[in-house]
């Protein structure tokens, strides 16, 4: 109930096309989404977050896609680009909580 | 921009000794918290803390584990008998809102 499922584990895609990594979950209680990219050696950074109240949210090349009667999540990277090569991570939490519940990661590489 | 900063970037230490991770939070944050990513899995949440006290822990935060803001800069995370098992990266986190959480470079622990 508590856990955040990420698929694939892996992504591997030509500069220019659109990356989609998924994320499902399944307790209902959960009502923040966020987005984390994280490069080798560095700390996990926010990317972009979502409340179920919205079902899209765009912040430039990347949109979360969000359907709550599914209890899905996606993130969707257009135009990619090499340096967007990372491990992204969904996420989630409940309300009165400061815990991320985090999905497994997805490695993504962008080839040129 | 302001960041999560985190010392020492590496900590090698023998199994049962002590070890202290350090972290400076941004400065103007409420809201902090401790995660671990054991190599190539995702990143576990450990325990946060507000106002002088832990508001959240984790199972994996047992008593072998504790977090002190000995002033009104620093935070840090204390293990008392380290063991092979917590080899790990741990990243501080900070927020000024519950969930928007900002993570340091992470602090890579070895344990020999």
């Amino acid at each position: 109930q508590q856990q955040v499922k990420q698929s694939p584990q892996s992504l591997i895609v030509q500069k220019g096309g659109i990356s989609i990594i998924n994320c499902a979950y399944e307790n209902t209680a959960f009502d923040y989404f966020p987005w984390y990219q994280q490069f080798p050696g560095k700390g996990p950074a926010l990317l972009i977050a979502i409340r179920p109240d919205v079902s899209e949210k765009k912040e430039g090349r990347f949109t979360i896609s969000f359907n709550k009667s599914a209890k899905q999540f996606s993130l969707h990277i257009m135009d990619s680009q090499p340096g967007d090569s990372a491990t992204y991570f969904c996420a989630a939490s409940k309300p009165n909580t400061d815990k991320l519940i985090f999905g497994t990661g997805t490695r993504l590489q962008v080839f040129p | 921009e302001p960041e999560v900063t985190q010392t020492p970037s590496h900590q090698v230490t023998q199994m049962g000794q002590e070890v202290i991770l350090r972290c400076v939070p941004i400065s103007n944050h409420l809201y902090f918290y401790w995660y671990r990513q054991i190599l190539g899995q995702k990143v576990e949440f450990l325990v946060s803390f507000y106002n002088n006290e832990i508001s959240e822990k984790s199972e994996i935060f047992d008593d072998q584990f504790s977090v002190e803001r000995p002033d009104g800069s620093n935070f840090t995370l204390k293990i008392r008998s380290t063991k092979l098992e917590d080899s790990a990266m741990y990243f501080c986190a900070s927020s000024d809102l519950r969930e928007r959480a900002f993570f340091g470079q992470g602090t890579r622990l070895t344990v020999v």
